[in-house]
């Protein structure tokens, strides 16, 4: 079954303590990306990356960092999280050929105290 | 500034009375416009792309339009199960492979 997966689902942690987000994608896609859900905010993208080793900025990069090691694995690094970051982070993934649709993963639920 | 909007925020209808929900964009040069259903809980679910004015595309009771300016979610006798947050997402040429999402639409069918 095709599917994006993301790992935890929640998670409350207490500020500054580094955290790691998974995404992994088994659909052999070559862009992923994160995005974070506020209340009238929407969805805002975080990261994305177009390939291995390739990354870039979305609208909201502070305080977030990301690797793609492999194809299928797009971790989020919160090196030192704050209250702010508080939120509901979607992963997703798509096919450079079928620009904008997105697989995206069930979400992980994050509360910095 | 590219920027998307929706509206109405949140609508309620009766099951059976037929609607639409909008989105406007301005964007420098789109490059495709995206229509995703979201439930309570869980990742958006891809509907429909739209790339050029006048396109049209359909599913089920939906029916997505776009313009030069701003699509259209025709949602045709409604169903309790098409109650869900409908988002509006579009790619411009400048923004390689960045997308830029609506506030969204929270669609309430009542039966």
């Amino acid at each position: 079954e095709a599917q994006v997966t993301q790992n935890p689902r929640y998670l409350i942690t207490v500020t500054g303590k580094k955290l790691t987000v998974t995404c992994s994608q088994n659909m052999n896609h070559e862009y992923m990306s994160w995005y974070r859900q506020d209340p009238g905010l929407g969805l805002r993208q975080i990261y994305y990356s177009m390939n291995v080793e390739v990354t870039d900025k979305g609208d909201v990069p502070e305080g977030y960092k990301v690797s793609r090691k492999e194809k299928r694995n797009f971790p989020l690094i919160l090196e030192s999280p704050s209250p702010n970051q508080t939120s509901l982070y979607f992963c997703a993934s798509t096919t450079g050929t079928m620009i904008g649709r997105a697989f995206f993963g069930p979400g992980t639920r994050l509360t910095v105290l | 500034e590219d920027q998307v909007t929706q509206s109405p925020e949140a609508l309620r209808l009766q099951e059976g009375e037929s609607s639409s929900l909008n989105c406007s964009y301005t964007v420098s040069g789109l490059r495709g416009l995206f229509w995703y259903r979201q439930d309570p809980g869980k990742g958006p679910e891809f509907l429909f792309t739209l790339y050029s004015a006048g396109e049209e595309k359909e599913k089920e009771r939906l029916k997505a339009t776009l313009t030069k300016k701003e699509s259209f979610l025709h949602i045709t006798a409604p169903k309790p199960e098409d109650s869900a947050t409908y988002l509006c997402a579009v790619q411009a040429n400048n923004y390689g492979q960045n997308f830029v999402f609506g506030p969204g639409t929270r669609l309430s069918v009542l039966p």
